[in-house]
């Protein structure tokens, strides 16, 4: 059974960093593309970012600006990711989801998420 | 790319037909997506490639169209059914773009 178990989210002050953390079990996970998608509270979802599977192309949705980083670690089956510069519209629930073998795939397993709170 | 669904807010009563849309600004050929979210939880997905349910999910629920055109249905609602939906395009790689969602609300 594929599990994704998300930690790392909190409360930050603006300008301040977070490091999300994702744990997989179930699936090979050195060979599939995982993705962040993140949700607004009472809005709809947004996908953030992505990683191939040995972690050497990493996409990102033009409105986080070089602030977030996609990583992962295959031999301990972990994904993350690194918030800096932290606004208030960076607020949201933050789902860890996976991918498939190929790029285009849709996501067929979703961690339950961690909420990311930013205020002073 | 832009995904529009309609309607915002459906409401149905049990064993009713629910349809859902989704239209998309450009062509994505079956590269699209359905997702269903409750309450405090994560997304499930339902349909991919337009038209292939995921594992586990009942034969109620169908999902059709290719281009730029979308539909699910549901063909007799269940209480189980009432969720939000979100409809995705993966076509248009690395971008995926959702939906806004159409809550299906019980009448």
């Amino acid at each position: 059974e594929v599990q994704l178990v998300e930690s790392g989210g909190g409360l930050v002050q603006p300008g301040g960093s977070l490091r999300l953390s994702c744990a997989a079990s179930g699936f090979t996970f050195s060979n599939y593309w995982m993705s962040w998608v993140r949700q607004a509270p009472g809005q709809g979802l947004e996908w953030v970012t992505n990683i191939n599977p040995d972690g050497s192309n990493k996409y990102y949705v033009d409105s986080v600006g070089g602030r977030f980083t996609i990583s992962r670690d295959n031999a301990r089956n972990s994904l993350y990711l690194q918030i800096n510069s932290l606004t208030a519209e960076d607020t949201a629930v933050y789902y860890c989801a996976k991918g498939g073998l190929k790029r285009s795939t849709p996501f067929d397993s979703w961690a339950q998420g961690t909420l990311v709170a930013v205020s002073s | 790319i832009v995904v529009t669904q309609s309607p915002a807010t459906l409401s149905l009563s049990p064993g009713e037909r629910a349809t859902l849309s989704c239209r998309v600004s450009q062509n994505v050929v079956d590269n699209f997506a359905w997702y269903q979210q409750k309450p405090g939880q994560a997304p499930r997905l339902l349909i991919y490639g337009a038209s292939s349910r995921a594992t586990g999910v009942p034969a109620r629920v169908s999902g059709s169209g290719s281009g730029t055109e979308f539909t699910l249905t549901i063909s007799s609602l269940q209480s189980e059914d009432f969720a939000v939906y979100y409809c995705q395009q993966y076509n248009n790689w690395p971008l995926y773009t959702f939906g806004q969602g159409t809550r299906l609300e019980m009448k």
